[in-house]
């Protein structure tokens, strides 16, 4: 079964500083997808930035950005210019690419990161 | 705005009770997914319809139900409550049922089970 693992329940970081959180996942399959999914106060889930498993490219999106490697099966985002509004809870979830049928398309989550951004 | 909309935003209610929990999925969207979000347990996938049709459950309870209608809305279905039934149920959907969509979550809605 696959699981992912955020060692880091909390996590601090200065207004317009660079902070990296971090995530690792174990699986066997080949083809997967990455995810990370910001939860603010408001409790809403938004997907923050995805990665394909077989691009080697790691995925950006404005201040956001991952650093994938996949032999290493760990999966970082990395926040630029930090923002108070990226004050969050940050979740890591794997979801696999191989349809095999059942719940197959579920997403796997992390326990999440406590991201603050100090003023 | 995910496009997902969930109501209510929140209830509260006894143990023993029923509740239904409604999820209109975006528009165009076929499939839908539930999760639960507790201290305990972390957020749980539990179970994903796709155009009317039951398509994979997770870690659901039979206590628990759903089904998706003719209008591709969903609702979960949450009897005999217990004080462990509390947390944030979430709705996610997706164009098609494929593992390759990406699925865009709802408000959530908080169940408080006294």
């Amino acid at each position: 079964a696959q699981t992912v693992t955020q060692s880091q329940p909390e996590m601090s970081v200065q207004e317009a500083e660079t902070v990296t959180l971090s995530c690792t996942y174990d699986t066997s399959e080949s083809d997967y997808y990455l995810f990370w999914y910001k939860q603010p106060p408001s409790r809403q889930m938004i997907l923050v930035i995805r990665q394909e498993a077989y691009k080697q490219q790691n995925a950006t999106e404005n201040r956001f950005s991952v650093n994938f490697q996949k032999a290493a099966k760990s999966f970082s985002l990395k926040i630029s210019d930090s923002q108070l509004g990226d004050a969050a809870m940050y979740f890591c979830a794997y979801r696999s690419a191989i349809d095999y049928g059942g719940a197959t398309n579920k997403l796997i989550f992390g326990t999440g990161t406590l991201l603050a951004v100090q003023p | 705005d995910s496009g997902v909309t969930q109501t209510p935003k929140h209830l509260i209610t006894a143990t023993g009770q029923r509740v239904t929990l409604r999820c209109s999925p975006r528009s165009g969207d076929l499939s839908v997914y539930w999760y639960q979000q507790s201290l305990d347990q972390g957020l749980q996938f539990l179970i994903q319809y796709y155009n009317g049709e039951e398509r994979a459950k997770g870690n659901i309870l039979e206590r628990f139900s759903a089904q998706q209608f003719p209008d591709l809305h969903s609702e979960l279905n949450l009897s005999s409550l217990e004080l462990g039934d509390s947390a944030l149920y979430f709705c996610a959907s997706s164009v098609l049922a494929g593992v390759r969509e990406t699925q865009y979550f709802g408000p959530g809605t908080r169940l408080l089970v006294l």
